[in-house]
């Protein structure tokens, strides 16, 4: 099983900052097969990132992904007061599917 | 706009099943390529992939979760459904349905709508 890390467990930054989250896995996941997800308090995920690259339709353009191999990162150019939540990364490479633990992004 | 909503029973005793289905609106479970699958969610914890069912009945499941997990699909109905037997407290979660859509540019299936989840407890 591919095991993803999060880093850090918990960001603290002001709306306007630039978040930068990452996502190690265990083993090498294809770059198509790297999603990564947006969940607020008490909502199911939501589907942000695809092809660890390809923004998802209605997704705003200050999110981006990039990456390849075993590490892979999530930035939010300027925070806005709706992004403060908790991100996931998810691979679609091996069986199975498997998430990242989160990164929790809290205003400071 | 296609919507999943999660029902079932929110209590289930120890060592009993768990069944749970989602309903689809706005769209045919048949059509397109699409894979329905469950999701849990652990109260303060992390997401767990359950496994996925295609409209023909083909499974895919969780390893971890083989032994115990059985999905299938009602197209006349446009539902799927989850049992999950011999349950434990550590299968209290919140549990999601989502459709996963295979996007052609990247070549893999992502999970683009979901329910709201369904919070099971199982205690005695």
């Amino acid at each position: 099983e591919i095991v993803l890390t999060q880093s850090p467990g918990t960001l603290s930054l002001s709306p306007g900052e630039r978040a930068t989250l990452s996502c190690r896995a265990s083993q090498s996941v294809s770059s198509n097969y790297l999603a990564w997800y947006q969940q607020k308090h008490g909502q199911a995920p939501r589907l942000l990132i695809y092809g660890a690259s390809s923004r998802a339709t209605g997704i705003p353009d200050r999110f981006s992904g990039s990456g390849s191999g075993t590490d892979f990162t999530l930035t939010i150019s300027r925070l806005e007061p709706e992004d403060f939540a908790v991100y996931y990364c998810q691979q679609y490479d091996g069986s199975p599917r498997t998430f990242g633990q989160g990164t929790k992004v809290e205003i400071k | 706009q296609v919507q999943l909503q999660e029902s079932g029973p929110g209590l289930v005793k120890p060592s009993q099943t768990l069944s749970l289905t989602c309903t689809v609106s706005g769209g045919s479970i048949s059509s397109g390529s699409y894979f329905w699958s469950w999701i849990r969610q652990p109260a303060g914890k992390g997401l767990e992939w359950v496994g996925r069912i295609y409209s023909t009945g083909s499974t895919n499941y969780n390893p971890s979760l083989k032994s115990r997990v059985t999905m299938s699909v009602d197209t006349s109905k446009n539902q799927f459904s989850l049992k999950l037997s011999s349950v434990t407290a550590a299968d209290t979660a919140v549990y999601y349905c989502a459709r996963d859509t295979y996007y052609h540019d990247s070549g893999s299936y992502y999970s683009d709508y979901w329910g709201q989840g369904t919070l099971v407890t199982v205690s005695s």
